[in-house]
Parts: C-alpha cells; structure tokens; sequence
C-alpha cells in the first residue's frame, strides 16, 4: 500500500480559496467513502477537519469543505486566513488498513 | 475531559527494549479503537496500526508488521506501543488516536511520544 499522493506544498493570499488534491488509486480512495483530512500545526498534534470525504467534525469551520471524484479525493479551504497555515493530510481506508497522503505544507502569503 | 494521554519521551540506546503507553480518560474506551501514528522528524504521518481494546483486534500496516507489537489493558483503559529491539531509525514522534471504527477517521488525539533512539 503506496502512500497517497499530495502536492507538496500550495499557498494563497488571505480571503482566497485553495484546494490540496490527494491522489489515490481504486483500491482506496476509489473504493471507499473514509477520506479524512487532518490539519497539524507544527509542533502540535494532527486535527480532524473532514471525515468520510465530505463532513465536518463539530466545531470545524465551514470554510473547510472536502470532496472526492474518482480516485481523487480534495480539500478546499475558503476564505484563507492566517490561522489556516499548517501541513495539510490526506488519509483513505483501504483493505483493513488506512494509508496517509504525504502532506501538503499550505502557506498563506 | 475526554482526551487521550501518552507517556513521556524516551531516549534509548539501540537494541534496547521499550514500551509507551495511551491512556483514555471519560469516554469508554472498549467502545473505540486506539491507533498508532509514527512521525519522523520532517516527515509525514504514517498509519503503523490498530487495536480494538474490546477484543484485542489487531491491524497492522505491512511495514510494521514484525516491527512493533501493539496491545491493550482494558482494565486500565490503556494501550500500547512496544519495541524488542529499537534502531536508530525508530527515532520519531508516535501519536496515538481513537477512531468509532477501524475505517474511521482519527476523531482525537493524544499529545505525542518523542522516541530517541541513539548510542
């Protein structure tokens, strides 16, 4: 099981929106409906932000929303703010085990 | 508080033995599973496994497979992480985390393990 592929960093100015991709194959990210996107801060522990491709845990902003096409899963995240910038990972179920992206480092400028 | 917390950071020496623990407090924990995420300095997240404290189900990703030994005490709401032989590249940061299911996403966190592993 290969890591899932993420674009090693993406960056956008405040107010703006971006989205981190995460490429997997039809065996996980294909397969099943269990992406999740962590956000960690560094130095800190990784946060839930999306669960099963597109919902949000409770206290989550709205402005983080996920979506999956294929074996394709993303994350946008609207209305960049400073607070936001932090690695950014993907993770999908496949075959009893989970796989992680390899993280994207999402700066704002 | 509902929250998982681990052990204090470990600095081994190679070939070494070592054992870190996950402690769930006020939720039940035989009701989750608790799984265990490695981090190398720089690196990314790695999935290493997962154990149902209820049963002592066990999952373990391939490259681990062998390497580690995952386990639980139901009866002190803890699990663990256990290393016979540690080599320098086990050097990393270990999360442990709960998920409803073991398709689940990682709903909390516990604060990290800092495991150095040096002669």
């Amino acid at each position: 099981q290969s890591a899932l592929t993420q674009p090693v960093s993406v960056s956008g100015s405040p107010g703006q929106s971006i989205t981190i991709s995460c490429t997997g194959t039809s065996s996980d990210v294909g397969a099943y409906n269990y992406v999740s996107w962590y956000q960690q801060h560094p130095g800190k522990a990784p946060k839930l932000m999306i669960y099963e491709v597109s919902n949000r845990p409770s206290g989550v902003s709205n402005r983080f929303s996920g979506s999956k096409s294929g074996n394709t899963a993303s994350l946008t995240i609207s209305g960049l703010q400073a607070e936001d910038e932090a690695d950014y990972y993907c993770s999908s179920y496949t075959s009893s085990i989970v796989v992680f992206g390899g993280g994207t480092k999402l700066t704002v400028l | 508080e509902v929250q998982l917390v681990q052990s204090g950071a470990e600095v081994k020496k190679p070939g070494e033995s070592l054992k870190i623990s996950c402690k769930g407090s006020e939720y039940s924990f035989i009701s989750y599973w608790i799984g265990w995420v490695r981090q190398m300095p720089g690196k990314g997240l790695e999935w290493m496994g997962i154990i149902y404290p209820g049963d002592s189900d066990t999952r373990y990703s391939p490259p681990f497979q062998g390497q580690v030994t995952i386990s639980a005490d139901k009866s002190i709401s803890t699990a663990y992480l256990q290393w016979s032989s540690l080599k320098a590249s086990d050097t990393a940061m270990y999360y442990c985390a709960r998920c409803y299911d073991s398709h689940d996403a990682f709903d909390m966190w516990g604060q990290g393990t800092m495991v150095t592993v040096s002669s």
